[in-house]
C-alpha cells in the first residue's frame, strides 16, 4: 500500500541553525501539507501546497518557514533559523483530490537545543 | 481556538465491548470529518471519514455518526480489541468556502482496551 515517507525520523539542531525536513508524498497525489504537534498539544496545520504554490498557511508559518517541491517526488519544509519553540513532531501529509482524505507520514521529531 | 473539541482525554473499555469516542465542533462551515488513530512515535493513520451530507458511515468495526444540528460526531468501535488502544483524533475540514482543505484537529482521546 502506498505511503508517505519522511526523513529524518529525528533531527537535533542548535538554535539559529537551518533545518530541512523531507517528505515523499504518495506518488499520484496532488495536494501536500505540513502539520506539527508540540508535545502534549494538538496537531496544528502549517501549510498546504498545490500546483507548485502555497494554497494556505497558518499564523505559525512565518517568514522563517518555506516549502518546496524541488522535483516530482520530494516535498520539503525548511526552517531558516530554528527557535527553541520549533521543537515538535512535524508531519507531512498528502491527498489525491481536493476533498480526499489526507494521508500522513510517520513524522520527523525536531529537537532544537 | 478550539473549533474541534474532544472533551474526554481518555477512555477505558473492556475487550469485546463498544467504544464510543465523541467530538464536537463549532464551525458550521466544516463539511468533511475524519477520524485518525495514532500510536506513539507514528503519524496519524486514517480510519474513517464522513461527509456532511451523510449522517452515518460504516467500515467494518468502525462507524461514524454525524449530528449536524448538534455539531457532534462520534466514532463507535465494536467489538473493541486490545490492538485498538491508541490516541484517536477527530479532524474537520472546510471552513473558508474556497480551496481551504486544511484539517483542524481535536486534542485526541486515549483509548485503552483492556483484555
Amino acid at each position: 500500500e502506498p505511503e508517505v515517507t519522511q526523513t529524518p525520523s529525528h533531527q537535533v539542531t542548535q538554535m539559529g541553525q537551518e533545518v530541512i525536513l523531507r517528505c515523499v508524498p504518495i506518488s499520484n497525489h496532488l495536494y501536500f501539507y505540513w502539520y506539527r504537534q508540540i508535545l502534549g498539544q494538538k496537531v496544528e496545520f502549517l501549510v498546504s501546497f498545490y500546483n507548485n504554490e502555497i494554497s494556505e498557511k497558518s499564523e505559525i508559518f512565518d517568514d522563517q518557514f518555506s516549502v518546496e517541491r524541488p522535483d516530482g517526488s520530494n516535498f520539503t519544509l525548511k526552517i531558516r533559523s530554528t527557535k527553541l519553540e520549533d521543537s515538535a513532531m512535524y508531519f507531512c501529509a498528502s491527498g489525491g483530490h481536493s476533498t480526499d482524505t489526507q494521508y500522513f507520514g510517520p513524522g520527523t521529531r525536531l529537537t532544537v537545543l | 481556538d478550539q473549533q474541534v473539541k474532544q472533551n474526554s482525554p481518555s477512555l477505558s473499555v473492556q475487550e469485546g465491548r463498544i467504544s464510543i469516542l465523541n467530538c464536537d465542533y463549532t464551525n458550521s462551515m466544516f463539511d468533511y470529518f475524519l477520524w485518525y488513530k495514532k500510536y506513539p512515535a507514528e503519524g496519524p493513520t486514517f480510519l474513517i471519514s464522513i461527509s456532511s451530507i451523510k449522517d452515518k458511515n460504516e467500515d467494518g468495526r468502525f462507524t461514524v455518526f454525524l449530528n449536524k444540528s448538534a455539531k457532534h460526531l462520534s466514532l463507535h468501535i465494536v467489538p473493541s480489541q486490545p490492538g485498538d488502544s491508541a490516541v484517536y483524533f477527530c479532524a474537520a475540514s472546510g471552513g473558508s468556502g474556497g480551496s481551504n482543505y486544511k484539517l483542524t484537529f481535536g486534542k485526541g482521546t486515549l483509548l485503552t482496551v483492556n483484555p
